[in-house]
This record gives C-alpha cells, structure tokens and sequence, in this order.
C-alpha cells in the first residue's frame, strides 16, 4: 500500500545545529508540504513542492529550507535550530490536477530544540 | 494566507447526544473546503472535500454542510460516542493547492 512517512519520529537537538526531517511518499504525488502544528495556531504551512526542482515558500518558512531532487522526498532542514522551533512537524502529499484532492498526511516528527 | 476560523474551540458532549460545530473561511477565490479528523498522538485523517454551494457529505454519524456564499461549514456528529473524541480541523484551499488551516475544534464524549 501507499503510504507518507516521515524519520525520525522524535528528534532533540541544541540550539544552532543544523538538523533535517525527512518525509517519503509513494503515493507519486506531484505535490508534498511541510507543516508545523502549534497549541492554537492549527497547522501552519512552511514550505511545498509541486514537482521536482520546485519549492516555494509558505506562512512561517523563515529558519526553514526545502529541496525536492526527486517525486518521493521532501526534506526539511533547518539551518540553525531555534527555541522557538520545537514544534511537531507534519508532511502532507496530494495529486495534482483538477480536482479538490485531499492532502494525506505522515505521522509527524516530534522536534524539541533545547 | 486564508483567515480560517474554527468554533467552538473545544466542547464536551455526554455519550449518545448530538453535536456540531462551524468553520468559517473567507468566500472569495474559494475552492475547496476540507474536514480532517485528528486523534492524539496520530496524524490528520480526512473526513471530507466539498467544493459546491450547498453540498453535504455523510460518513457514518458524521456529516458536514458547506455554504460557499456566506463561507461557513458545519460538520455535525449524531449520537457521539467516545471515539469520536478528536480534535477536527477544517481546511480552506483556493485556486491553487495550499491549505489554510484553522485552529481545530477538540470534541471530547463523556461516557
């Protein structure tokens, strides 16, 4: 079966370091998001792909980077961790196209930046 | 960004009593409206797409109506029971495929 997952599921670094969250689809959707779930915000997008070579950013991406070299992965770095980015972290895959697709979503990465 | 707002924030509903609750989303360049259900410790799971004035869509107990002219959308839980307690989001896209999330609204059943 198809399916979005996302490693690792818990990660703890220091403030400053570079860390990356990977996200892997196979379902062959065009289109990946990263997201950020914060007690009273919901989730807030950071940075989507719609294909490869194709990153864009979103609402909260300052910190963030994204690259899409290929249709399965969408890696998250942040450059320097923050404080303020410990958070959980959500990938999301959907198709492209016409059509109201609704996003699939990974397990989510527990991020604390000590 | 689309300023997506969910209430109420949370609500508590005795086993067996229905329930509902409103998202609210701007009308203009609307395209879709989405459901999700969220357990803790769990990720997103969708409840529904709407894209049409009027439209209702059913999922067991579950359902949920769409306004796209007044922007707002209801989604109603018909004789809760405690695992339908989750927080449930609602989602606005536009004419391109980002979401705009609003802040959940977190249903707990008392048995």
């Amino acid at each position: 079966d198809a399916e979005i997952t996302q490693s690792p599921r818990h990660k703890i670094t220091e403030t400053g370091r570079q860390v990356t969250l990977a996200c892997h689809q196979t379902w062959n959707h065009n289109n990946m998001f990263w997201y950020r779930q914060d007690l009273g915000h919901g989730l807030r997008l950071i940075h989507y792909s719609y294909g490869v070579q194709d990153t864009n950013k979103g609402e909260v991406s300052d910190g963030y980077s994204v690259s899409r070299s290929n249709t399965e992965d969408l890696p998250l770095t942040l450059e320097s961790a923050a404080s303020s980015q410990t958070s959980v972290y959500f990938c999301a895959s959907s198709e492209s196209g016409d059509g109201p697709y609704e996003q699939y979503f990974g397990p989510g990465t527990r991020l604390t930046v000590t | 960004i689309l300023n997506v707002e969910q209430s109420p924030q949370s609500l508590h509903v005795q086993e067996g009593d229905s329930t509902n609750f409103t998202c609210s989303f701007p009308s203009s360049n609307f395209y879709a409206l989405h459901w999700y259900r969220w357990e803790t410790a769990k990720s997103p799971e969708a409840l529904f797409v709407m894209t049409l004035n009027g439209d209702e869509k059913k999922k067991g107990r579950i359902s949920a109506t769409l306004n796209t002219k007044e922007g707002y959308s209801y989604l109603y839980i018909k004789g809760s029971q405690p695992e339908d307690s989750a927080t449930y989001l609602c989602a606005s896209r536009s004419n391109d495929y980002k979401l705009s999330f609003g802040a959940g609204t977190t249903v707990t059943v008392r048995a």
